[in-house]
């Protein structure tokens, strides 16, 4: 199987509970952020993403926070279902006037019956 | 249907050959990328292309090489210099030119080098 995601920070959540995936960036002038999802041999999925100029954005399912103080992003998953089991991480995209994407290890999530 | 399609999804090279790994999305972006994911890493940017005809050279693009003669195709070689070449690559691609675009994967290519 696919190997991507060994040795990486676990968080199991009880089915129909929340979670909370946590992400600290590196450029305190990126200005746009994403977070993807990826499952076990497959590409990366968009899942939402966020501009410097919010702190907070809601989607389905899905919220993701944004502080910029203490350069650090979060990934809000109401009511973890057994397909959420994944790989999460963040990326953001620093001003710098490059079309570059710094991107964080990953978190992966197990969505425990 | 549209999307980025990579192929083949598994890919195994003897020692000493290029190979090329293929590209094509139909979401008429400007913008395409290649990355190289390895376990336990982030994504690593190998090459990207804001437009046709051009393409910039990412921070691991050594032994690497790519070609953007028409805009929904972006194929990457790896050539026999690349040194650990065996891990998952990755395209991508954005609908602009310039920051704060949403970036869309494909679903990868695994090299295996034997």
């Amino acid at each position: 199987g696919e190997s991507v995601g060994l040795h990486l920070p676990t968080l199991s959540v009880q089915e129909g509970d929340n979670s909370i995936i946590n992400c600290a960036y590196s450029n305190s002038a990126s200005d746009y952020f994403i977070w993807y999802k990826q499952e076990s041999g497959k590409g990366p999925q968009f899942i939402i993403d966020i501009r410097s100029n919010m702190d907070k954005r809601q989607g389905q399912r899905v919220t993701v926070l944004l502080n910029k103080t203490v350069k650090h992003l979060s990934l809000q998953i109401a009511a973890t279902q057994p397909g959420d089991s994944a790989v999460y991480f963040c990326a953001e995209n620093p001003t710098s006037g490059t079309y570059k994407y710094i991107f964080g290890t990953g978190t992966r999530l197990k969505v425990l019956a | 249907d549209g999307g980025i399609t990579q192929s083949p999804k598994y890919l195994f090279r003897k020692e000493g050959q290029n190979v090329t790994l293929s590209c094509e999305q139909n979401l008429n972006h400007d913008a395409m990328y290649w990355y190289r994911q390895d376990p336990g890493q982030g994504l690593r940017l190998i090459y990207y292309s804001q437009i046709v005809n051009d393409f910039q050279k990412g921070d691991i693009a050594e032994g690497y090489s790519v070609s953007r003669e028409k805009k929904e195709s972006f194929p990457l070689t790896v050539t026999s210099a690349q040194k650990n070449p065996t891990a998952f690559y990755l395209c991508a691609s954005s609908p602009r030119r310039g920051v704060g675009n949403e970036q869309f994967f494909g679903p990868g290519t695994r090299l295996t080098v034997l």
